[in-house]
């Protein structure tokens, strides 16, 4: 199975400075169709998470641009510019390439 | 836009059988997705169960796998889980979702 590892399990950000959370997987997630399957969603304090990034950098419709995806491979990058105290919650990567799998979650909070 | 919900009980008592459906309205069952059951245990992260497709094909968290179905139920534009020989490790918030559209989640309580 792959397994997902995100970094770090924490952090906390003043608002308007930059945040990254790192995920890497224990395989490639580069499919034979080209795709890369890797997500990123957000789980605010007592709601369904909901999606931010597919396919490592394609931003969901609605999110903003704040908000961008990169990596390849089995090391991605989910990077906010400026955060925003509604940016609060638990982030977490999920694999699409082999069933499914999510990373333990990173909690940001603000400073 | 599609939506998901959830039902089912909130209890079952250990060694019981959890059963959930999750109703789809906005959308047809039988297009080209892959819906999914996902679980969050208190205070913990996101599990994935596993999914069906509306062929009836399905795949599952090796973890699971030997006591979780899933099933769909294209008359009625839903699909199910059932999840056996249940204990307290399985009281979990429980969802259906797809890959960009979650259900509002419904939680469930194993206890005697």
């Amino acid at each position: 199975d792959i397994v997902m590892t995100q970094t770090p399990l924490s952090l906390s950000v003043t608002p308007g400075q930059p945040a990254s959370i790192s995920c890497k997987s224990s395989q490639s997630l580069l499919h034979g169709d080209g795709k890369t399957y890797l997500y990123w969603y957000l789980q605010k304090s007592g709601q369904s998470p909901q999606l931010l990034i597919y396919e490592v950098s394609s931003r969901f419709s609605g999110v903003p641009d704040r908000f961008s995806g990169s990596g390849s491979g089995t090391d991605f990058t989910l990077k906010i510019s400026r955060v925003e105290a509604e940016d609060v919650g638990v982030y977490y990567c999920m694999q699409g390439i082999y069933l499914r799998a999510f990373g333990q979650g990173t909690r940001l909070e603000i400073k | 836009q599609v939506q998901l919900q959830e039902s089912g009980p909130g209890l079952v008592k250990p060694s019981g059988t959890l059963s959930l459906t999750c109703a789809v309205s906005g959308g047809s069952i039988s297009s080209d997705e892959w819906w999914t059951w996902v679980r969050q245990p208190p205070e913990k992260g996101l599990e994935w169960i596993g999914e069906i497709y509306h062929s009836g094909s399905t795949n599952y968290n090796s973890s699971l796998k030997s006591r979780v179905t899933i099933s769909v139920d294209k008359s009625k534009n839903q699909f199910s889980l059932k999840l056996s020989s249940v204990t307290a490790a399985d009281t979990a918030m429980y969802y259906c979702a797809l890959w960009n559209i979650w259900g509002q989640g419904t939680m469930v309580t194993v206890s005697s």
